[in-house]
């Protein structure tokens, strides 16, 4: 089973608004990731947890808050977002970040984000 | 600025014919390699990981591994109009750590 569940898979909002992404695994993944990619882009990296630690920040704007509970959860926090963050936010976890480069990652179905 | 560059296509094959798909990348150091499909708005699916140089084949599809070189590519025999998609070739740099850097994808069309 390598399942990576996101929710919601549509949000709409404002920019004055609150809201939270959610990913979840049950795979008992210790590495989790988000992603932005915008159409026709490959994904980029925007955090990465390893053992419920953020290990790496890709120099994201501050509305951008991510949050880590426990090893199978991971949420993103949006505040004051702007039109230009409207994009498909893909979450991954993988297996064993101390096993290095041959971690595979595994995506969720992403959250079609539209910010008005 | 560590890059990983494919030809953004779109690439044509008729039904039943190999497809190629070509990637190369920047990091001499790079360990990992994969290749992810992604159909228009879904999330990237994996197809294959491949480590070693040399091919390695999974059904249809057959990654191939070349590090003096910079290249990896993948191939998918008696293509299927279900294999049109954009694929995406993934290098995880090799200093430690979870950073994968992807193309941009080739889209691939397929014609029945």
């Amino acid at each position: 089973d390598t399942e990576v569940t996101q929710t919601p898979k549509h949000l709409v909002m404002g920019m004055t608004n609150k809201k939270s992404l959610k990913c979840e695994q049950h795979m008992g993944h210790r590495a989790m990731y988000w992603y932005k990619q915008k159409a026709k882009k490959p994904p980029e990296l925007m955090f990465v947890y390893s053992y419920e630690k953020l290990s790496i920040n890709e120099s994201v704007p501050s509305r951008f808050s991510p949050e880590c509970p426990n090893s199978s959860l991971l949420n993103l926090h949006l505040h004051a977002l702007q039109p230009e963050d409207s994009a498909l936010y893909l979450c991954a976890s993988s297996q064993d970040p101390a096993s290095g480069s041959t971690d595979t990652q595994y995506f969720g179905p992403g959250t079609r984000l539209t910010v008005l | 600025q560590k890059e990983v560059e494919q030809n953004s296509g779109p690439l044509s094959v008729p039904e039943g014919a190999i497809a190629s798909l070509n990637c190369t990348y920047s990091d001499r150091g790079s360990q990992s390699f994969f290749w992810y499909r992604q159909y228009s708005g879904k999330s990237p699916e994996l197809i294959m990981s491949i480590y070693s140089n040399g091919d390695k084949e999974d059904g249809r599809f057959t990654a191939q591994l070349n590090k003096a070189s910079q290249y990896v590519s993948l191939l998918i025999r008696d293509s299927q109009p279900s294999d049109s998609a954009t694929y995406l070739c993934a290098v995880n740099q090799g200093s430690g750590g979870f950073k994968t850097i992807f193309g941009a994808g080739t889209r691939l069309f397929v014609k029945a």
